[in-house]
């Protein structure tokens, strides 16, 4: 069954302190792997999509990594602006996403 | 490029009436939309997937007779849910996938709320 986790489920944060947000996953026929930033009451917005192994994409303060298994969010001294709960997806065979339960990510000035 | 809009952004009903929700693309042609729900604390859940000009295809205990898609153009898509009630109190979500492209682009939401 195609599942993709994330960790962990919430992560503080003083502003300047970088972090990495974890998705595993088991996928078959992994289209992509898929990151959304989604803000409360809001839709997810696309960030990155990584489509093979030591891929990376940066954008900002985010950068993103892929391997076999997981893929990383890396957040470098992040400030409070990146608070936000952070989608990690995988794109199955038949087109559609799964999506992990998500990161909230809370920033501290 | 890429957004996506959708109509309204919430909307509180009576138990037993019907809601509709629009989903357009605004920027860009739609080949595909996707329909999610999303509880509180939760990750989206994909409802059901819709192809412009077919039947949509839906996800397993997702009833279609009550959730109706329609995807009439390639930019615009509806969800009615039909004989709303208390437990249909949700957050939806749609998507459009761009023409040749493998990437989904989420509208805002609309939140709801059956009385």
């Amino acid at each position: 069954e195609d599942q993709v986790t994330q960790s962990p489920e919430a992560l503080r944060l003083q502003e300047g302190e970088s972090s990495s947000l974890n998705c595993s996953y088991t996928v078959s026929g992994l289209r992509g792997l898929f990151w959304y930033r989604q803000d409360p009451g809001k839709g997810p917005e696309f960030l990155f999509t990584l489509y093979s192994a030591g891929e990376e994409k940066e954008k900002e303060r985010l950068k993103a990594t892929l391997t076999k298994k997981e893929s990383f969010l890396h957040i470098t001294a992040p400030k409070p602006e990146d608070s936000a709960t952070y989608l990690c997806a995988g794109g199955g065979s038949q087109g559609n996403l799964i999506f992990g339960k998500g990161t909230k990510l809370s920033v501290k000035p | 490029g890429a957004v996506v809009s959708q109509h309204p952004s919430w909307v509180i009903c009576k138990s037993g009436t019907s809601v509709k929700i629009e989903c357009r693309s605004l920027d860009f042609q739609a080949t595909t939309m996707f329909w999610y729900r999303q509880f509180p604390k939760q990750s989206l859940m994909l409802m059901a997937t819709s192809n412009e000009g077919s039947k949509a295809t839906y996800e397993q205990g997702v009833e279609k007779d009550k959730f109706l898609i329609n995807h009439a153009s390639l930019t615009l898509s509806t969800l009615t849910v039909t004989s709303a009630h208390p437990e249909d109190s949700s957050f939806y979500i749609c998507s459009a996938e761009r023409e040749g492209k493998e990437t989904q682009y989420f509208g805002p939401g609309t939140r709801l709320l059956v009385l």
